[in-house]
């Protein structure tokens, strides 16, 4: 059983949707991240949270400890928003390494 | 955007040929990483540093080599290229966080596209 564990896999959303990518893990956690690779491979970081919720522009990155479950929304979707999004989280235990998810892949129609 | 270059970006090459492929970061932060990207897989670990000279083994280290002789640089080495370390690398960096005591986030560079003939 993969440590981390996105859903789903594929996500085809029109224009203006609000859309919800999530995000499950088995281990102890000490920090969870979601990242954004757009089609042309660049990685970029966009939440790092240990609890409750975080927001920047249009997207709200939750994370609920008990349950050892995130989301990751995306409010007004655009066809710019298309991109793999992929959940990693921080073994509590070690020197801070990152366990990623398979990523789930977002295409945005206009 | 956070300083970090790989290079080469591209590369092919014949198995049992030696690759080293650079990392390099201008933001002097001490953790620096190693990971390989693969269809069905998420990013895997293979070494990483936290500090000069300070390495150890990840996920899927076996057949790759690292060092770290200087801060801003962290070298991957293939000592024997096989077909099956055809992927696309990616190098990362963070930074511990002295007022929380955990890691910051990580800055991935570009990538290096690896095909091993």
């Amino acid at each position: 059983k993969n440590e981390v564990e996105q859903s789903p896999q594929n996500l085809t959303a029109q224009e203006g949707e609000f859309i919800t990518i999530n995000c499950s893990y088995s281990v102890g956690i000490s920090a969870l991240h979601w990242l954004q690779q757009h089609p042309g491979g660049g990685i970029v970081s966009l939440f790092m949270l240990s609890s409750g919720k975080k927001k920047h522009g249009r997207l709200i990155a939750t994370i609920n400890i008990q349950e050892k479950h995130s989301s990751l929304h995306i409010t007004a979707s655009h066809p710019r928003d298309s991109a793999v999004y992929i959940c990693a989280v921080r073994d509590g235990g070690s020197q801070g390494n990152l366990i990623f998810g398979k990523g789930t892949k977002l295409s945005v129609k206009p | 955007d956070a300083g970090i270059t790989q290079s080469p970006r591209h590369k092919v090459t014949e198995t049992g040929t030696p690759v080293t492929l650079r990392c390099h970061q201008t933001e002097n932060h001490r953790y620096m990483y190693w990971y390989r990207q693969d269809p069905g897989h998420g990013l895997r670990l293979i070494h990483y540093s936290y500090g000069v000279k300070d390495t150890d083994k990840g996920e899927v280290s076996d057949g790759y080599s690292v060092s770290r002789s200087k801060t801003e640089d962290f070298l991957l080495t293939l000592e024997s290229a096989t077909s099956s370390q055809t992927s696309v690398y990616f190098c990362a960096i963070s930074e511990h966080n002295a007022g929380t005591g955990g890691l910051e986030t990580q800055y991935f560079g570009p990538g290096t596209r690896l095909l091993v003939l």
